[in-house]
């Protein structure tokens, strides 16, 4: 089946430390992107990319980075310097900039 | 400056009856819209969709109306059933001139709540 996995589901983390969360899709799309969702805030961009080896800033980028080595994966690091890091992260494909978006389950990162 | 708007935070609507979701917008180059519906801890899922060249789009009970004059966007629930019960979130693109390499902008969302 194809699909778009996101792993950890939850992670709890100190303050300070740097964390990474896992995007992989199988669904041969070439743009892929990274939400935050937070209550009542809707659904912010961090960081999507368009091609492999290429990315762009989002509306929230600070705090964050990103990489794609890869067609298939998007793997989103929380630093240290993020600094309200707690919320649910979405990461999402589409076959062609602009069009629908496939998300994955998301990611729940807790930040003591 | 918000350019996708859900000016309704919640929305309460008994089982069977109609629900209507409202959805404006402020940028005039948005040519694609879509409606998200999404549960808690869970990723949206896409619901459906309309271009600009249209002003009515149905799937089954979803039906969603495009009102480019006073860029305005609702979406039809009928009938509402116990597992409508999500947020629904309202998205733009400017996809068929070009533009939105940034992919879809959202709105806020809608927590809309089915009552038996």
């Amino acid at each position: 089946d194809g699909g778009i996995t996101q792993s950890p589901k939850y992670l709890f983390r100190k303050e300070g430390q740097n964390v990474t969360l896992s995007c992989e899709q199988n669904l041969n799309h070439d743009a892929m992107y990274w939400y935050r969702q937070d209550p009542g805030q809707g659904l912010r961009l961090i960081y999507y990319s368009q091609i492999v080896n290429d990315f762009q800033k989002g509306d929230i980028a600070e705090g964050y980075s990103v990489s794609r080595e890869k067609k298939e994966s998007f793997p989103l690091t929380v630093t240290s310097a993020q600094k309200n890091p707690t919320a649910f992260y979405l990461c999402a494909s589409s076959i062609r900039p602009a069009g629908e978006l496939f998300f994955g389950e998301g990611s729940r990162l807790t930040v003591l | 400056d918000q350019q996708v708007k859900q000016n309704s935070p919640s929305l309460s609507v008994q089982e069977g009856r109609i629900s209507i979701l409202n959805c404006d917008y402020t940028n005039s180059m948005f040519d694609y819209f879509l409606w998200y519906k999404k549960y808690p801890a869970e990723g949206p899922t896409f619901l459906i969709s309309i271009s600009s060249i249209k002003d009515k789009n149905e799937d089954g009970r979803f039906t969603v109306f495009l009102n480019k004059s006073a860029k305005h966007l609702s979406l039809h629930i009928v009938p509402s059933q116990p597992g409508d019960s999500a947020v629904y979130f309202c998205a733009a693109s400017s996809m068929y001139s070009g533009g939105g390499a940034d992919g879809l902008t959202f709105g806020k969302g809608t927590h809309l709540i089915i009552q038996p």
